[in-house]
C-alpha cells in the first residue's frame, strides 16, 4: 500500500498570502496525484488531477506541480472561502490511499 | 449536473447488516466506474470499494474485504454498497463518488453509519 503524508497537518495564513501544502508518497505514483478541498459539513471537492491539471472551474490562483513522490499544492493569494481541509489521494497503485489531510486555516 | 444521492445509512448493532444505496442522475451511469469512500467522525478520507463498468471488476479496502460488497444496477442508474458483520470501526460518513480508475470527480452528500450497542 502507497501511503501519503501531508504537511503540515495544520498551516495558518493571512487572507490574501500564498499557501504551500506538501504531499509525499511513500513510492512513486508518476503523476497519478490528485487534491481535494473539504470544507465543514460539506463532500470533498475535487481540485486538482493528474498533478497538476486544474478541474474545470477553478480559479486561477490554485496550481499544483510536482511528479514521483513530491508534490505541491500552491494557493496564492487566499480568500475566505480557501479555508478548509485539503487531501491529496494517489490513483497510481490499488488500494487507492489518501493523505491524512492539511488543515488551512486563517492566522 | 452530475448528483449523487447516498440512502441506506443508520444507527446498527455490531455484528448486523446495512445495505447502503447511491441514486446516480445527471450523466451517463452505465459508462463510469463508482466507488465508495468513508470518513470517520472528525477523520481522514478512507477509500473503501469500487466497481468498473459493467460490475465484473471490484476492488476493496483489506479493512472491508470479506465482509463488504459493491455492485450495481445500471438499469436503475443506482451504486450499492452491502455491508455485513459491522462493526464499530466502520462508523462513518459513507460517501458515493464516480469514478475508479483514477480520481474521484464527484461526490455525493454522504449517508452516515453508526455501528454502536
Amino acid at each position: 500500500e502507497i501511503v501519503m503524508t501531508q504537511s503540515p497537518v495544520t498551516l495558518s495564513v493571512s487572507p490574501g498570502e500564498r499557501a504551500t501544502l506538501s504531499c509525499r508518497a511513500s513510492q512513486s505514483v508518476s503523476s497519478n496525484l490528485v487534491w481535494y478541498q473539504q470544507k465543514p459539513g460539506q463532500a470533498p471537492r475535487l481540485l486538482i488531477y493528474g498533478a497538476s491539471t486544474r478541474a474545470t472551474g477553478l480559479p486561477a490562483r490554485f496550481s499544483g506541480s510536482g511528479s514521483g513522490t513530491e508534490f505541491t499544492l500552491n494557493i496564492s493569494s487566499l480568500q475566505s472561502e480557501d479555508f478548509a481541509v485539503y487531501y491529496c489521494q494517489q490513483y497510481n497503485n490499488w488500494p487507492r490511499t489518501f493523505g491524512q489531510g492539511t488543515k488551512l486555516e486563517i492566522k | 449536473e452530475v448528483q449523487l444521492l447516498e440512502s441506506g445509512g443508520g444507527l446498527v448493532q455490531p455484528g448486523v447488516s446495512l445495505r447502503l444505496s447511491c441514486a446516480a442522475s445527471g450523466f451517463t451511469f452505465s459508462s463510469y466506474a463508482m466507488s465508495w469512500v468513508r470518513q470517520a467522525p472528525g477523520k481522514g478520507l478512507e477509500w473503501v470499494s469500487s466497481i468498473g463498468v459493467s460490475g465484473g471488476a471490484a476492488f476493496y479496502a483489506d479493512s472491508v474485504k470479506g465482509r463488504f460488497s459493491i455492485s450495481r444496477d445500471n438499469s436503475k442508474n443506482t451504486l450499492y454498497l452491502q455491508m455485513n458483520s459491522l462493526r464499530a470501526e466502520d462508523t462513518a460518513i459513507y460517501y458515493c463518488a464516480k469514478g475508479a480508475y483514477n480520481y474521484f470527480d464527484s461526490w455525493g452528500l454522504g449517508t452516515l453509519v453508526t455501528v454502536s450497542s
